[in-house]
């Protein structure tokens, strides 16, 4: 239980373009999800906190014009990239807390996105 | 902000014992996690502390003392396969889990 997917897995776009991942909660439901960002040989980053019916929660330093986060539903949330750059090559990772255990903190983390822009 | 530390890189040798320290300082304290990463993986949850003490699950041990904001990970009998990136996380008061740097234990045959 508890899988979270992401897709694509891996995706290239020229510069200036746009570009949409997709994370799913296959067998629970989260009411909040988290994006994440990861350079090469560094930590996590947390971009952001998705929240299901509402706006998405931006941290410090993240331009939400630029980064768009939906979260229509119990078990999808996406991050859009707009206008790419490739500085914002890097590896997205989103995760999900199940919304049915309360006072469990446990993030279940998708399998990453690979963003390429060239 | 969150302050998390730990080594950046330790190597061992196949069978033996490895001890990836961590200390913190946060905004508050719900909780620790150790996730392991291989790379160009996602994080795989490894462990939870969220009271002092030492939580043994299989190969994989983790110890927490909130007083001395500090945690460990032992991993014993390593395997090649526990070549990695081991991630300390804490959960402040924001409850948005907070990383440290990442540890690479890199296992020698």
């Amino acid at each position: 239980g508890a899988v979270v997917s992401q897709h694509p897995s891996w995706v290239i776009c020229k510069s200036g373009t746009s570009v949409k991942i997709e994370c799913r909660s296959l067998d629970f439901q989260a009411t909040t999800m988290f994006w994440y960002r990861q350079f090469p040989k560094q930590s996590l980053m947390l971009m952001a906190t998705s929240n299901e019916g509402s706006k998405a929660t931006y941290e410090q330093g993240v331009e939400k014009d630029k980064f768009l986060i939906n979260h229509a539903s119990l078990t999808l949330s996406t991050l859009t990239v707009t206008s790419a750059h490739p500085e914002d090559s890097s590896f997205y990772i989103c995760s999900a807390r199940d919304s049915q255990r309360e006072g469990i903190y446990e993030q279940y983390f998708g399998p990453g996105t690979r963003l390429t822009v060239t | 902000g969150q302050n998390i530390d730990q080594p950046t890189e330790m190597t061992a040798t196949e069978g033996a014992i490895v001890q990836i320290n961590c200390t913190y300082q946060t905004s508050g304290f719900n909780g620790l996690f150790w996730y392991q990463q291989h790379a160009g993986e996602a994080p795989t949850f490894l462990s939870y502390n969220v009271l002092d003490g030492l939580e043994e699950k299989g190969r994989f041990s983790s110890f927490l003392s909130r007083s001395k904001g500090y945690s460990y990970l032992l991993l014993k009998e390593l395997q090649m396969k526990d070549s990695a990136s081991y991630l300390c996380a804490v959960l402040p008061n924001d409850y948005k889990l907070s990383f440290g740097a990442g540890t690479t234990v890199t296992v020698r045959a």
